[in-house]
């Protein structure tokens, strides 16, 4: 059971825009930033986004995150072929004073 | 251009250590901490523990009885070491940096399975 919560999967067709929440407490999400990793099958997970809503050089600006309270989303507009690919969110946690992850959801482009 | 390489061994039988190891190049790694992650189907990613250039570490509580985090700057390589291995600890384990402050982790190696099995 992970610390922060996703839904398993999501969809969307090309051209789409989707979004993937992730939902924790105040020790995490509601107090520290929100990271965002894309994964590819069979490799490890890439940084997309730090700090709730920068990208690091290389990301496409089509995707975006942002955060309220205690919840954060990712947002992928332009839904292409390419950014099907599982999807974690991350932050560090106060009370376990460790990062803590979300289960991942999968993103499959229809 | 940062490069990562992990090696290790990915076999063990219960009870066993696991010791993998991380070699960094290519990079400034001065204000880095050098992490280990591990990932399973039951658990998605777990974050393992993490050390800074000068040796002090920050451990997962749950596994912080077992862990070992070690860094020799000198060669821009740190190791993990797990010990007491069970069946639960069978996952990819990835080592990873991130630079001090809100950036996140940067740099991921291509991640080692380790399967525990007897």
């Amino acid at each position: 059971q992970s610390v922060l919560t996703q839904p398993p999967s999501a969809s969307g067709t090309p051209g789409q825009r989707v979004t993937i929440s992730c939902s924790g407490s105040s020790s995490n999400v509601g107090t520290n930033y929100v990271y965002w990793y894309q994964q590819l099958p069979g490799t490890a997970p890439k940084l997309f986004i730090f700090s709730n809503n920068r990208r690091p050089s290389g990301v496409p600006d089509r995707f975006s995150g942002s955060k309220s309270g205690t919840s954060a989303s990712l947002a992928i507009s332009g839904l292409r072929s390419e950014d099907e690919a599982d999807y974690h969110c991350a932050a560090w946690d106060d009370s376990l004073s460790g990062w803590v992850f979300g289960g991942g959801t999968k993103l499959t482009v229809l | 251009q940062v490069q990562i390489q992990q090696w290790g061994a990915g076999l063990l039988k219960p009870s066993e250590t696991l010791s993998l190891t991380c070699g960094v190049s290519g990079g400034s790694f001065t204000n880095y901490y050098w992490t280990w992650i591990r990932q399973s189907p039951e658990k998605g990613l777990e974050w393992i523990g993490e050390i800074d250039q000068s040796g002090s570490t920050n451990y997962n509580s749950s596994l912080k009885s077992r862990v070992t985090i070690s860094i020799d700057p000198s060669k821009n390589q740190f190791s993990l070491r797990l010990s007491s291995v069970t069946a639960a600890d069978t996952a990819i384990y990835y080592c990873a940096t991130r630079v001090v402050g809100d950036y996140g982790f940067d740099y991921w190696g291509r991640g080692t399975l380790v399967t525990v099995s007897s």
